[in-house]
């Protein structure tokens, strides 16, 4: 089926500065979903994004989805070391199945 | 309340063994997916079930692995016989219909 593409793959961050991971598809997403999975562990549900342009916050994170629904953006502010982790989107499809992204691996420098 | 129960968390065995991999999905769940991470391949899903019943065995690499689903709350992820190649975290996870999908701790299969 059809696959995310995430950008960048890995990122080093700065302790205290914010970065954006993004998520690209070539068609049109229904829904997308958010993931991120700590060193050693397993995948933990982020948010869904369903509507055309819509933005939800949850306390640092930002998350977005494109007018298009083509594209997706996570955009963190004043990361911490507990951001460290890898972020995945996924294109929710029929019978709730999920085709995940590479996902993007973030380290975060003390 | 438990969430998806996996077993066991680290197999390591000889290629050509048989491996069997648990999961309890999450009680009221009626979809189970089962997944392969690694390094070079990313997430992949393997098979899933609605209401124990298997749907898409699409991503299932070979006629090696086979998956059951004999009741709502058991899951099986069988590889025989086993190969090096087969080494990867297996996650099984489970969701209800309208609902987002909750992931195991994973099974760290390591194959020599």
């Amino acid at each position: 089926g059809q696959q995310v593409m995430q950008i960048p793959q890995y990122q080093h961050v700065q302790e205290g500065e914010d970065f954006t991971t993004y998520c690209n598809s070539s068609t049109t997403l229904s829904n997308i979903q958010w993931y991120k999975q700590r060193p050693g562990g397993h995948p933990v549900f982020l948010i869904q994004l369903v509507k055309s342009g819509e933005v939800k916050k949850q306390k640092r994170l930002t998350f977005q989805f494109g007018e298009a629904k083509k594209n997706s953006s996570l955009h963190i502010t004043a990361t911490q070391t507990t951001d460290v982790g890898t972020y995945f989107c996924a294109e929710v499809g029929g019978n709730n199945r999920l085709a995940f992204g590479k996902g993007n691996q973030v380290v975060v420098i003390p | 309340d438990a969430g998806v129960i996996q077993s066991p968390r680290h197999e390591v065995t000889e290629m050509g063994q048989e491996v069997t991999l648990r999961c309890k999905p999450i009680s009221g769940h009626d979809y189970l997916f089962w997944y392969r991470q690694t390094m070079m391949r990313g997430l992949e899903l393997l098979i899933y079930f609605n209401n124990n019943v298997p749907i898409d065995d699409s991503g299932m690499p070979e006629d090696r692995f086979s998956a059951k689903m004999p009741n709502a709350s058991f899951s099986t992820l069988k590889i025989q016989p086993s190969e090096p190649r087969d080494s990867a975290v297996y996650f099984c996870a489970s969701s209800s219909w309208d609902t987002f999908q909750h992931f195991g701790d994973g099974t760290r299969l390591s194959i020599l």
